[in-house]
């Protein structure tokens, strides 16, 4: 099955400052990327997704980039807020309506 | 939101008991999916659905068992609940098979004395 590792586990930023998370796949067959941000005990809520035949995608502060040959995806938050603490994960779907999730990320953006 | 809503959303129980926690959806979606979240191991799959009567296996699922018999209904069973078994437990569906994106209900935490 697949296989999702996703680096760093914890990541550290000074407000203003970016974020980048980074995430590998093994399976070549998955062709749907999203990411999920987790506030403290909330529901996990999907921030941004990508598919296979899209290099790059932007939504205000955040992008998410695909490199299909590396098999690897990352996320980038660009002036990072407070409010952008908070656990990320990413998942990789090999169109199978099925998820398979990396470890996750917390992120802490210091005032 | 998505219109998922689970019961309950807390609970402890004793090593041994059964435990079966509920999905409720008004969405009408087709596929739901039960995960566990547990520190460092990120929202692993437990079982999934991807119709009324039609369930399948995910990555964790022994010691579980999961039914649907309404579209809007997915119900989770911990036939004899241990200790490892305490996580929290998200239920999710899938908005469109076109989007492919998974929404997740507000999640159960289960303690497992």
């Amino acid at each position: 099955g697949e296989n999702v590792e996703q680096h760093p586990s914890t990541l550290s930023v000074q407000e203003g400052d970016s974020a980048v998370i980074k995430c590998t796949y093994s399976d070549s067959a998955s062709n749907y990327f999203p990411w999920y941000k987790q506030e403290l005990g909330k529901r996990p809520q999907l921030i941004i997704d990508i598919r296979s035949n899209v290099g790059e995608k932007k939504d205000q502060r955040i992008a998410v980039t695909l490199n299909k040959t590396a098999k690897h995806f990352s996320l980038h938050i660009t002036e990072t807020q407070p409010e952008d603490s908070a656990v990320y994960f990413c998942a990789a779907d090999t169109n199978d309506y099925k998820l398979s999730f990396g470890a996750g990320t917390t992120v802490t953006v210091r005032a | 939101d998505a219109g998922i809503t689970q019961s309950p959303r807390h609970k402890v129980t004793e090593t041994g008991t059964p435990v079966t926690l509920r999905c409720h959806q008004t969405e009408n979606h087709r596929y739901m999916y039960w995960y566990r979240q547990d520190p460092g191991h990120g929202l692993r799959l437990i079982h999934y659905s991807y119709g009324v009567k039609d369930t399948d296996k995910g990555e964790v699922s022994d010691g579980y068992s999961v039914s649907r018999s309404k579209t809007e209904d997915f119900l989770l069973t911990l036939e004899s609940a241990t200790s490892s078994q305490t996580s929290v437990y998200f239920c999710a569906t899938l908005g469109t098979e076109y989007q492919e994106t998974q929404y997740f209900g507000p999640g159960t935490r289960l303690l497992v004395l």
